[in-house]
């Protein structure tokens, strides 16, 4: 199993411009999530769900948008990019409702928005 | 929503010594308490986790104790070692659905 992937690693963006990461996983796991990392803040989700056709937002949704067409990918759209949003981007996806909340966390994506 | 408060912000210790983290929880309803370590880089791992059931749980030199009464649970690894020098989150759950992190503690072990 590849676990959770991530891409790109890496992305630079001008204020305004859109891109999607992208989150894979091959568990087959229900729960899928977003968070980004903030120096000094922690991580803090963006958006999650719960099975295909399923989202719902978290602390933190503005300016990001999700869909979940397909139990294995859940990828994260930003329809027009701003500074505040560089950050370290987290996908994560749990075996949801099996009483197991264990999070298994993608590497991550870097990005950088100028 | 859920508030999650962690202690220390940074811990240096000497190898060999025991280190402590405590967090604290504000929603009563939380019921999952699982602990991760990030390495400079890396994703956030899980080291060891906690539910409301259960007071105490300890795997090697890792150990976490949960104080619902309290509304704080606290991570306790004994022996420090360098590989132990990372970044250590805590995080509260109550529905499996969102989890509140806390604001991480830079553990840094002196050999």
């Amino acid at each position: 199993n590849a676990g959770v992937t991530q891409t790109p690693k890496f992305q630079v963006l001008k204020t305004g411009q859109s891109m999607t990461l992208q989150c894979a996983q091959d568990m087959n796991h229900e729960y899928m999530s977003w968070y980004r990392q903030d120096p000094g803040m922690g991580l803090r989700l963006i958006h999650y769900s719960v099975g295909a056709g399923i989202t719902d937002q978290g602390e933190v949704p503005n300016g990001y948008n999700v869909s979940r067409s397909t139990t294995e990918d859940f990828p994260l759209r930003l329809l027009s990019a701003a500074p505040s949003q560089t950050s370290v981007y987290f996908c994560a996806s749990t075996p949801w409702g099996k009483g197991l909340e264990t999070q298994y966390f993608g590497p991550g994506t870097r990005l950088l928005v100028l | 929503g859920e508030n999650v408060e962690q202690h220390p912000s940074t811990l240096s210790v000497q190898e060999g010594d025991s280190a402590v983290i405590k967090c604290t929880y504000s929603d009563s309803a939380s019921n999952y308490f699982p602990w991760y370590k990030q390495e400079l880089g890396k994703r956030p791992q899980l080291i060891i986790d906690i539910r409301s059931n259960v007071g105490e749980k300890k795997d090697q030199r890792i150990a976490v104790t949960l104080n619902k009464t309290a509304k704080h649970f606290s991570l306790h690894i004994t022996e420090t070692q360098p590989e132990d020098s990372a970044v250590y989150f805590c995080a509260a759950s109550n529905t499996g659905n969102q989890f509140y992190f806390g604001t991480g503690t830079s553990l840094t072990v002196i050999p």
